[in-house]
């Protein structure tokens, strides 16, 4: 089945440093999601992509829908204490926007004191 | 946002007993939930679908029988853990589907269930 592919797995930053993660798959998505869960909280939604090639921003974040329509990134600018958490991509588990929706494994995000 | 609801936060349980979890959608009506279940340090990994007014999806490998969902209107989902035991403690989220133009999912805070 279709399946997220998240890296890095995990990343250890300085406070104020831009931060890239991605996401690729070996089949087609027609959506891309971007979620935040900070500990012992339900995944936020962040930035939805509906359209390859789309580059949409939400403060200072960033992501794109790749050409492809097998890949998306999500970049955060000048990162903050609060930027800590773990980011997942995800997308709907068929061709149509309503179906399920599958996560990749995340990326955890660690800014050094 | 959307905004979904979930009750209780956190519960702890003997074994062998049920416990039940609800799932709201505050500002808008949701003919869709999803029912989560995520290991520490692990994704969220999809156990049912739930439908208002129809039976629950579930996915490969879990139990219906264990984890009976009711949807019984478009604002409230509900999955009770039946005859629960350690090995049932996890964070549960449940997710709603809004619908519309701009169709995505919104997720509930989680409820954490131990089980002693």
């Amino acid at each position: 089945g279709q399946q997220l592919n998240q890296s890095p797995q995990s990343m250890f930053i300085q406070e104020g440093e831009d931060v890239s993660m991605n996401c690729t798959s070996s089949s087609i998505f027609n959506t891309w999601l971007w979620y935040k869960q900070d500990p012992g909280e339900g995944p936020v939604l962040l930035i939805a992509l509906y359209k390859a090639g789309e580059l949409t921003s939400n403060g200072r974040l960033t992501a794109q829908f790749g050409i492809t329509r097998k890949d998306s990134f999500l970049n955060i600018s000048a990162s903050i204490p609060s930027d800590v958490g773990i980011y997942f991509c995800a997308g709907p588990h068929g061709p149509n926007r309503d179906d399920k929706i599958i996560f990749g494994k995340g990326t955890r995000l660690h800014i050094l004191p | 946002g959307a905004v979904v609801s979930q009750h209780p936060s956190w519960v702890i349980c003997k074994s062998g007993t049920s416990v039940k979890i609800e799932c709201r959608s505050l500002d808008f009506q949701a003919t869709t939930m999803f029912w989560y279940r995520q290991f520490p340090k692990q994704s969220l990994m999809l156990m049912a679908t739930s439908n208002e007014g129809s039976k629950a999806t579930y996915e490969q490998g879990v139990e219906k029988d264990k984890f009976l969902i009711n949807h019984a209107s478009l604002t409230l989902s509900t999955l009770t853990v039946t005859s629960a035991h350690p090995e049932d403690s996890s964070f549960y989220i449940c997710s709603a589907r809004s619908g519309g133009a701009i169709d995505t999912q919104y997720f509930g805070p989680g409820t954490r269930l131990t089980v002693l």
